[in-house]
C-alpha cells in the first residue's frame, strides 16, 4: 500500500500570502495524484487532478506541481473562503487508493 | 450537471447490516467507475469500494473486505454499498463519488453530499 504523508498538519497564512501544502508518496506514483478541497460539513471537491491539471471550476490561484513521490499544492494569494482541509490521492498503484492525512489551511 | 446523491444511512447496532444507494444523473453512468469513500467523525477520508463502469469488477479495503459488497445497475445508475456485521469503526460519513473512466484508476471528480452510518448499540 503507497502511504502519503502530507505536511504540514495545519497552516496559518495572512490573507493574500501564499500557502505551500506538500505531499509525499511513499513510492512513486508517476503524476497519478489528485488534490481535494474540503470544507467543514462539506463533500470533497477535486480540486487538481495528474498532479498540475486544474478541475473545472478551480480558480487558477490554485496550482499543482511535482512527480515520483514528491508533490506540492500552492495557494497564490490566500482568501477567506479557502479555509478548508485539503487532502491529496494517489490512484496509481491500487487498489487501495490512499490518501494523505489532510493539511488543515486558515487565515492568520 | 453531474450529480450523484447518497441514501440509505442511519442508526445501527453492532453486527447489524445496512444497504446504502446512490444516484446518478448527468452523464452515461456506464461509462464510469463509482467509488464509495468514508470519513469517520474529525477523521480523514479513507477509500472503501469501487466498482467499475460495466460492473464486471469490485474492489475493497481490506478493512471492509468479505463484510461489504458494491454493486451498480446500469439501466437505473444507480450504485449501492450493501454493508454487514457492521462494527462502531465503521461509523462515518459515506460518500459517493464518481470516476473518470470505466476502469477505477482515476481521480473522483464528482462526490455526493454523504450519507452517516452510526454503529452503536
Amino acid at each position: 500500500e503507497v502511504v502519503m504523508t502530507q505536511s504540514p498538519v495545519a497552516l496559518s497564512v495572512s490573507p493574500g500570502e501564499r500557502a505551500t501544502l506538500s505531499c509525499r508518496a511513499s513510492e512513486t506514483v508517476s503524476t497519478n495524484l489528485a488534490w481535494y478541497q474540503q470544507k467543514p460539513g462539506q463533500a470533497p471537491i477535486l480540486l487538481i487532478y495528474s498532479a498540475s491539471t486544474r478541475a473545472s471550476g478551480t480558480p487558477a490561484r490554485f496550482s499543482g506541481s511535482g512527480s515520483g513521490t514528491e508533490f506540492t499544492l500552492t495557494i497564490s494569494s490566500l482568501q477567506s473562503d479557502d479555509c478548508a482541509i485539503y487532502y491529496c490521492q494517489q490512484y496509481d498503484k491500487w487498489p487501495p487508493f490512499t490518501f494523505g492525512q489532510g493539511t488543515k489551511v486558515e487565515i492568520k | 450537471e453531474v450529480q450523484v446523491l447518497e441514501s440509505g444511512g442511519g442508526l445501527v447496532q453492532p453486527g447489524g447490516s445496512l444497504r446504502l444507494s446512490c444516484g446518478a444523473s448527468g452523464f452515461i453512468f456506464s461509462n464510469f467507475a463509482m467509488t464509495w469513500v468514508r470519513q469517520a467523525p474529525g477523521k480523514g477520508l479513507e477509500w472503501v469500494s469501487t466498482v467499475t463502469g460495466g460492473g464486471g469488477t469490485t474492489y475493497y479495503a481490506d478493512s471492509v473486505k468479505g463484510r461489504f459488497t458494491i454493486s451498480r445497475d446500469n439501466s437505473k445508475n444507480t450504485v449501492s454499498l450493501q454493508m454487514s456485521n457492521l462494527r462502531a469503526d465503521d461509523t462515518a460519513v459515506y460518500y459517493c463519488a464518481k470516476g473518470t473512466r470505466g476502469f477505477g484508476d482515476t481521480h473522483l471528480d464528482s462526490w455526493g453530499q454523504g450519507t452517516l452510518v452510526t454503529v452503536s448499540s
